[in-house]
C-alpha cells in the first residue's frame, strides 16, 4: 500500500535551516513526490517535484531557500534562512496507478 | 499565468447534491490530467478524484466512490465534480488542482462545501 509518513510538527529559529522528511512506504522507494506549502488560512502552494535521485523542479517563484533531496525511501525538504512567512503546514504527495496520496503534513513553527 | 478558479460550494443538507466547477486558464488544459482534493476543517489534504486529459481514465477515493462523479469539458477548459448523497463528513474545502507529475503542480483557491441540516 502506497503511504507517505511525515512528522506532525517541527520547529526552528528565524534565520536557521530546517529539514522536513517524507517517508515512502516499503516497496515504493523509487517514487517521485511533490512538496506543497500551506500558510495559515490559505490554500496549498506547489513547491517542487522531487525525484528519487534527488533532482527536483520547483514551482513558479519558489525561492532558492527551498531545496529538495532524496535518500532511499526518504524525501527531504530543506528550508534555509528561515523567515516568519515559512511558518506553515508542509505536505508531501505522491501518485501511483489509480491513486494520489498525501502525507499527513508537518506543521513548521518558526521560533 | 496558470489560474484555477473553483465555484459552486455552499450549504447543503445531508443526502443532497452539489456540483462544483473549476475554470482553468493559462495552460493547455487539454494536455493535462486534473484532480480534486479536499480538506476538512482542521485536517490534512485528502485526494478525492482524478481524470485524465481525455477523460478516458477516472479514479476515485474509496470515501467518495459511487457518490461523486468527476468530469471535464475541454472545449470550456473546465473541470467538474458532481457530488450526490452528501454526508456531514464531506464537509470540506474542495480544491481543483493540476497534479505535479508533469510540468509542475497548480492549485485553485478552493470552495467550501458544508453539509448540515
Amino acid at each position: 500500500q502506497l503511504v507517505l509518513t511525515q512528522s506532525p510538527s517541527a520547529s526552528a529559529s528565524l534565520g536557521a535551516s530546517v529539514r522536513l522528511t517524507c517517508t515512502l512506504s516499503s516497496g515504493h522507494s523509487s517514487y517521485a513526490i511533490a512538496w506543497h506549502q500551506q500558510q495559515p488560512d490559505k490554500g496549498p502552494r506547489y513547491l517542487m517535484k522531487l525525484n528519487s535521485d534527488g533532482s527536483h523542479s520547483k514551482g513558479d517563484g519558489i525561492p532558492d531557500r527551498f531545496s529538495g533531496s532524496s535518500s532511499g525511501a526518504e524525501r527531504y525538504l530543506t528550508i534555509s534562512s528561515l523567515q516568519s512567512e515559512d511558518e506553515a503546514d508542509y505536505y508531501c504527495q505522491t501518485w501511483g496507478t489509480g491513486i494520489q496520496v498525501f502525507g499527513g503534513g508537518t506543521k513548521l513553527t518558526v521560533l | 499565468e496558470v489560474q484555477l478558479v473553483e465555484s459552486g460550494g455552499g450549504l447543503v443538507q445531508p443526502g443532497g447534491s452539489l456540483r462544483l466547477s473549476c475554470a482553468a486558464s493559462g495552460f493547455t488544459f487539454t494536455s493535462y490530467s486534473m484532480i480534486w482534493v479536499r480538506q476538512a476543517p482542521g485536517k490534512g489534504l485528502e485526494w478525492v478524484s482524478y481524470i485524465s486529459s481525455s477523460s478516458s481514465t477516472i479514479y476515485y477515493a474509496d470515501s467518495v466512490k459511487g457518490r461523486f462523479t468527476i468530469s471535464r469539458d475541454n472545449a470550456k477548459t473546465s473541470l467538474y465534480l458532481h457530488m450526490n448523497s452528501l454526508r456531514a463528513e464531506d464537509t470540506a474545502v474542495y480544491y481543483c488542482a493540476r497534479p505535479p507529475q508533469r510540468g509542475g503542480g497548480y492549485w485553485g483557491q478552493g470552495t467550501l462545501v458544508t453539509v448540515s441540516s
